[in-house]
């Protein structure tokens, strides 16, 4: 079936780096934007940015510049997030979305938390 | 660039209607019709329930309805069941390639 299967959840301590993976299955990986979007702890969504997994073009949230680098391996329908320079506000929960529309997603992964702490 | 202006909270009993909006500004909600809607139960992944303004799904119900005038959007969430109680969260194309989301609304059935 359709899915984003993400990897798991990681604890890091300030000034770390972290990458996510999200693997791709039942769609054409290549045809689609991946986008991530992170959560915090009883908060809102947050767009970081997406790539576009035929090109490898990326588009970052000017929040995230600098710090994030989103990648793929197509030849495993995978993508990856790496965000580095890690604080305690990076803590949440990391999701990679696709597939659907044009900036509107129907697919999503179900989530990785990252938990920044010394 | 900031994120879409939604209210806290919502609430309406089982069968009625509530509506929920979302406020941009002429340079990303105002200025395109890629407005999407995302209903969010707790420690669940976000769920695509409205694209392009007033577009849904398949599979999503057809008691769901987006709609906009000017710079801001709604959701429109008829005949209210137990299990639509959930976060929403409106998003919109922003211009120069990226997406905002809005602040999250908590729908409550009462």
């Amino acid at each position: 079936q359709v899915q984003l299967v993400q990897s798991g959840a990681e604890v890091k301590k300030p000034g770390a780096s972290v990458m996510v993976s999200c693997k791709a299955s039942g769609y054409t990986f290549t045809n689609y934007y991946v986008h991530w979007v992170r959560q915090a702890p009883g908060q809102g969504l947050e767009w970081m940015g997406w790539m576009n997994p035929t090109t490898g073009d990326t588009n970052y949230a000017q929040k995230f510049q600098g710090r994030v680098t989103m990648t793929r391996l197509t030849s495993i329908t995978t993508a990856y997030m790496e965000l580095s320079s890690l604080r305690s506000d990076d803590t949440a929960v990391y999701y990679c979305a696709s597939r659907g529309y044009y900036y509107a997603m129907d697919v999503w992964g179900l989530g990785t938390t990252v938990t920044v702490s010394s | 660039q900031s994120a879409l202006t939604q209210p806290p909270s919502a609430s309406g009993s089982p069968g009625q209607s509530v509506t929920i909006s979302c406020s941009g500004t002429s340079s990303d909600l105002g200025d395109y019709n890629f407005v999407s809607w995302y209903q969010q139960h707790p420690g669940k992944a976000p769920k695509l329930m409205i694209y392009e303004v007033n577009k849904r799904p398949s599979g999503v119900p057809d008691r769901f309805s987006g709609s906009k005038s000017g710079n801001t959007a709604s959701l429109t969430v008829s005949g209210l069941q137990a299990e639509d109680e959930a976060d929403y969260y409106c998003s919109s194309y922003g211009g120069s390639n990226h997406l905002v989301f809005g602040g999250g609304t908590k729908l409550t059935v009462l």
